[in-house]
Order: C-alpha cells, then structure tokens, then sequence
C-alpha cells in the first residue's frame, strides 16, 4: 500500500525549532520528488518546499516565507523526508501534509498530516 | 508569484446536478500545469486533475478538467453524495507553486 506517515509535530515556542518526518512506503521513494504542503487552521492549502529526487539532482526549493528558516531533506536508505523547521512563527501554526510529487508539480500521495502549533 | 482566483466562494447545489467551477490565473500557467484537489473536513485533499486535464488514478470519469493559459475549469458532470467539499486549484508551472483560495459545494 502507497502511504506517507508524518509525525514530529507539537507544541513549540516562538523562536523555537522542530523537526518534522515523513516516512514513505509503497514506492520507489528515491525516485520521488517530494514536498510539504501546510494548512493553517480553518485556512487553505500552501506550497512550503520540494526536493527533487537525487538522479534530478535533489535540489530544493521552498515558498518565500520560510525560506531561510526550514530546510528539506531525505535520506533514500531509511524511505524518510525531514522538514527542518527554525526560528519558528505563530504564524507557521498549521498542519503540515507530506506530499509526493508526480507529472513536475502535482501531489498526487498525501499523508494524514501532523499539527504544529507555535504559541507562548 | 502567480495568484490563484477561485470563484464562486461557495455553490449550493443539489445531487444530481452539473457544477462548473473557475480557476483564474495572474498570469500563464506554463505548460498547462494546473491540478485540481478535493478536500473533506478532517481529511487531507485529494489528487482529481493534473496537468489541467488529465484525470488522476481512480478519480471517476465525472470529473473533467479543462482550460489553458489562464482560465481553467473544473467540471463534475453529475454531483455524487460525496462530491459536495472544498475544492482548491494549484499551479505549478512556476515557483513558487501557488494554490486557489478554495470553493466550497455545499448541499442546497
């Protein structure tokens, strides 16, 4: 069965940091472009950051407003993707959805998503 | 930053009717690549249409998308029980990826 589990999510001060991952099974995840797509609450949808797959060069590109503060990573022999998320806003409250890419942008896999709420 | 205008806000309709809904662009969508997501309460979306008209694994063939440049449209030809939810737009001909603000198809 093809299916991504997130977990890592929390509770985190403002200023604080976290780490989310995402664990993928059912598919050839190295061959994947993956991303992080995030709903804030009773809000829609928005694109955080993609990696590309290692074979396309693994780079990666985010929205303008976390770029700087979160970092994508994978690691292909554990089937993982991380979001490395720093200095951390209220407003980056939102539940974060790990999505796989196909077709150069569409997500067309999505896990059940993980909470993170940043509050003092 | 390509902005996504999603219209109406909401549709009240009743099973068994057609629905049309608008995705409008700031500008071209390259390549044509506008996808289509459905989204229950509680529930993470779902992959309806990609590259603006092709239909992702499992989706009925009720669902149609169609459009080009910057005008896109998404159709569900017969409304289901299960269609009535929110629907979101997506481009990603050019970064950053941009989402529609969503419409809702509620039950008239």
């Amino acid at each position: 069965e093809v299916q991504l589990v997130e977990s890592g999510g929390g509770l985190v001060k403002p200023g604080g940091s976290l780490r989310l991952t995402c664990a993928a099974s059912g598919f050839t995840f190295n061959n994947a472009w993956m991303s992080w797509v995030r709903q804030a609450p009773g809000k829609g949808l928005e694109w955080v950051g993609r990696i590309k797959s290692k074979a396309d060069g693994g780079t990666t590109d985010y929205a303008a407003p976390v770029k700087g503060r979160f970092t994508i990573s994978r690691d292909d022999s554990k089937n993982t993707l991380f979001l490395q998320m720093n200095s951390l806003k209220t407003e980056d409250t939102a539940v974060y959805y790990c999505t796989r890419i196909i077709k150069g942008g569409a997500f067309d896999i999505w896990g059940l998503g993980t909470m993170v709420t940043v509050s003092s | 930053e390509i902005v996504l205008t999603q219209s109406p806000g909401t549709l009240s309709l009743s099973p068994g009717e057609r629905v049309t809904l608008s995705c409008r662009a700031s500008q071209t969508v390259g390549s044509s690549y506008l996808a289509w997501y459905q989204q229950k309460p509680g529930q993470a979306p779902r992959l309806l249409i990609y590259g603006a008209s092709s239909r992702a694994t499992g989706i009925p063939d009720r669902f149609s998308g169609s459009g080009s440049g910057t005008d896109f449209t998404l159709t569900i030809s017969r409304l289901e029980p299960e269609d009535f939810a929110l629907y979101y737009c997506q481009q990603y001909g050019s970064s950053p990826w941009t989402f529609g603000q969503g419409t809702k198809v509620e039950i008239k």
